[in-house]
């Protein structure tokens, strides 16, 4: 059902080193989340972004950034990786528009999420 | 502050069982109350959305209730199947905002033995 990507699905990389986690969706939504989870843990909203050049951190501090140069792709970047960065990356997508009143049927859509380890 | 509670943390059940998952929330104001179930290095898919004037909804094997007063909801299973091991997660919309903060729980890990 949801048209929302996530690559890579595992990444293993050592200290110190620059990646970047690709969030995709075809769904045309304005409004993209990423979220952070630990085993057993809830979800921790790191990112959020309401259209184009629009991008806000979330409720948990994060040292990583986001850029939203076009509606579909909303990538996660961390300059430099530590240990403590080990986590599962899930990115989200809503359909509710920005400029919509609250809606009680929105939805939110997820990617498979990124298994990110840091050595 | 506002939170989500879930419990049980984990359940066991044998296949074609019925089970029913709990949650209880704080959240203020209420907008509506979503079950979403995360298979294992999955993201979550949707399951329910009520709102505050819902009290009961289905989809297929799954029933998810609402009391908003008690501000507590359920979700059960019926009939079990292997498929249905996951992490079951409560979410808490509010509405105190135009944009809808989310809340998540921590969900419970029911797992289906054969």
């Amino acid at each position: 059902e949801a048209d929302i990507y996530q690559t890579p699905r595992y990444l293993v990389i050592g200290t110190g080193k620059k990646i970047t986690l690709e969030c995709s969706q075809t769904m045309g939504h304005d409004k993209m989340y990423w979220y952070q989870q630990d085993p057993g843990m809830e979800l921790h909203l790191i990112h959020y972004s309401y259209g184009v050049n629009s991008t806000e951190k979330g409720d948990l501090s994060s040292e990583s950034t986001v850029s939203r140069i076009r509606t579909e792709h909303f990538p996660l970047t961390l300059e430099s990786a530590r240990p403590s960065h080990t986590s599962q990356y899930l990115c989200a997508s809503s359909n509710r528009q920005v400029t919509d009143p609250p809606a009680t049927n929105e939805k939110l859509f997820f990617g498979s999420g990124t298994q990110l380890s840091v050595l | 502050k506002n939170q989500v509670e879930q419990s049980p943390q984990s359940l066991i059940i044998l296949e074609g069982k019925n089970c029913t998952l709990q949650c209880n929330y704080t959240v203020s104001p209420f907008s509506n109350l979503r079950w979403y179930k995360q298979d294992t290095g999955r993201g979550p898919v949707s399951l329910t959305i009520m709102t505050f004037s819902e009290n009961t909804k289905s989809n297929g094997r799954y029933t998810a209730t609402l009391d908003a007063d008690t501000k507590q909801s359920s979700l059960h299973i019926t009939a079990s199947q292997l498929s249905d091991s996951a992490s079951y997660i409560c979410v808490v919309s509010d509405r105190g905002s135009t944009l809808g903060r989310l809340y998540f729980g921590r969900g419970t890990q029911l797992t289906v033995w054969p």
